[in-house]
């Protein structure tokens, strides 16, 4: 399972209460990325890591902050969730710079299933 | 920007037949293409990729062509079984060291019997 664990696996959240997701990897991966899958719009890249403290936006941003404190851990924060924000979301990891070469292959997470009631 | 097309979005085959599905891109700094199998309920794997300096590809029934020129890059699965039916994904990177990934739509491939 390339060492990633998101936590929690399933949550049910109200409207306007702020949720954290946990990403969690083994693999001293240095890229780390959040997305959100949604019927008819597949993956969609919410941020990035590409090293401890070192965060960009993807595609669909707003509502959402990212952290990177340390290599292993790349949390998403919905400050104040919304509806819309129902979805899953996968976090993955990629290049492992181990035994000299890059494998750029992302590996993903088993998925968080995040409903907004 | 990075964005990717991705057709068509549903697919449906008889076991036995071909199945191709198209990405094209607009960024000609990308230059790492893969393509991902997305079975029910499960997590997208990495089935296949590429890279700028490379046209074609092959690993047994599934092969992937970058033509790099017209910015388009193809997933071909051949003698199709029931259980390549799955959602497929093409993905890109931005090119640079930062490595953004983002990927199409998805294709719902379904092999008939």
């Amino acid at each position: 399972d390339a060492g990633i664990t998101q936590s929690p696996r399933h949550k049910v959240t109200e409207t306007g209460t702020p949720v954290t997701l946990r990403c969690h990897q083994t693999e001293n991966h240095r890229y780390m990325y959040w997305y959100r899958q949604d019927p008819g719009h597949g993956l969609r890249l919410i941020h990035y890591s590409y090293g401890v403290k070192d965060t960009d936006k993807g595609e669909v941003s707003d509502g959402y902050s990212v952290s990177r404190s340390k290599t292993e851990d790349f949390l998403l924060t919905l400050e104040s969730a919304t509806s819309s924000q129902t979805s899953v979301y996968f976090c993955a990891i990629s290049e492992s710079r181990n035994r000299g070469q890059r494998n750029t292959e992302a590996f993903f997470g088993q998925g968080t299933r995040l409903t907004v009631v | 920007g990075e964005n990717v097309e991705q057709h068509p979005s549903t697919l449906s085959v008889q076991e036995g037949d071909s199945a191709v599905i198209k990405c094209t891109y607009s960024d000609s700094a990308s230059n790492y293409f893969p393509w991902y199998k997305q079975e029910l309920g499960k997590r997208p794997q990495l089935i296949i990729d590429i890279r700028s300096n490379v046209g074609e590809k092959k690993d047994q029934r599934i092969a992937v062509t970058l033509n790099k020129t017209a910015k388009h890059f193809s997933l071909h699965i051949t003698e199709t079984q029931p259980e390549d039916s799955a959602v497929y994904f093409c993905g890109l990177d931005s090119g640079g060291s930062n490595y953004k990934l983002t990927f199409g739509k998805g294709t719902l491939l379904t092999v008939n019997p």
